[in-house]
């Protein structure tokens, strides 16, 4: 019963560095985003995948990029780290488009430090 | 666009007090509102939600939260706090037809001191 599984957990970079976040999700959604946290700014959505095979920005996609890898995986990569990502980043499924009950599931949530 | 505004990015509250967490949304069409739950180390969890049915919504763990579009606000309550009720809750929006695409507040912390 894993639900939606990211790794790594925590991750520390040097500016200028790239990395991958992987996630995972078994529950047969078609929906999956990346957020990211900040103190005192909530989540902010940086992509979403609606649906296999499509992906759009969110309110802050600079810097980064994703892969929808099948249906049940969707990637985000830093392709040049910078400071200003250090953050804590949360992947989330939903069953939509469509479907709007409103509930996303998240995953634990990787916390990534760039130096 | 939708908004969403946290009044206290801290609140504390003595084990057995009513909780009050607030919540304020602006939309240009009706919403749909949520309330979500985050425990240290967790990720999100969803407590309750508003889709236009019931203005008042009961949620898990004796939460409820009502909607009152006069004030556009959605705060959320609890009749008597738990020590398992520290977290940090975040109330959320989205418009009817924009699937699940949920703009959050800054979030509240919530104390609960014994």
């Amino acid at each position: 019963n894993a639900g939606v599984t990211q790794t790594p957990k925590f991750q520390v970079l040097k500016t200028g560095q790239s990395m991958t976040l992987q996630c995972a999700q078994d529950m047969n959604h078609n929906s999956m985003y990346w957020y990211r946290q900040d103190p005192g700014m909530g989540l902010r959505l940086i992509y979403y995948s609606a649906s296999e095979g499509t992906t759009d920005k969110g309110e802050v996609p600079n810097g980064y990029n994703v892969s929808r890898l099948n249906k049940r995986e969707f990637s985000l990569r830093l392709e040049s780290a910078a400071p200003s990502q250090t953050s804590v980043y949360f992947c989330a499924s939903s069953e939509g488009p469509g479907v709007n009950t409103g509930e996303l599931f998240f995953g634990e949530g990787s916390r990534l430090t760039v130096l | 666009a939708q908004s969403v505004t946290q009044l206290g990015s801290h609140v504390s509250v003595s084990e057995g007090a009513l909780v009050l967490l607030r919540c304020n949304y602006s939309s240009s069409v009706p919403p749909y509102l949520f309330w979500y739950v985050q425990y240290p180390n967790q990720g999100l969890q969803l407590l309750l939600k508003y889709t236009s049915a019931a203005t008042l919504v009961k949620g898990i763990n004796d939460f409820e939260a009502e909607f009152k579009k006069s004030e556009t606000s959605f705060h959320l309550t609890k009749p008597s706090a738990h020590m398992s009720d520290a977290a940090e809750y975040f109330c959320a929006v989205s418009i009817n037809n924009a699937g699940n695409m949920l703009t959050f507040g800054g979030g509240t912390r919530l104390m609960v001191k014994p």
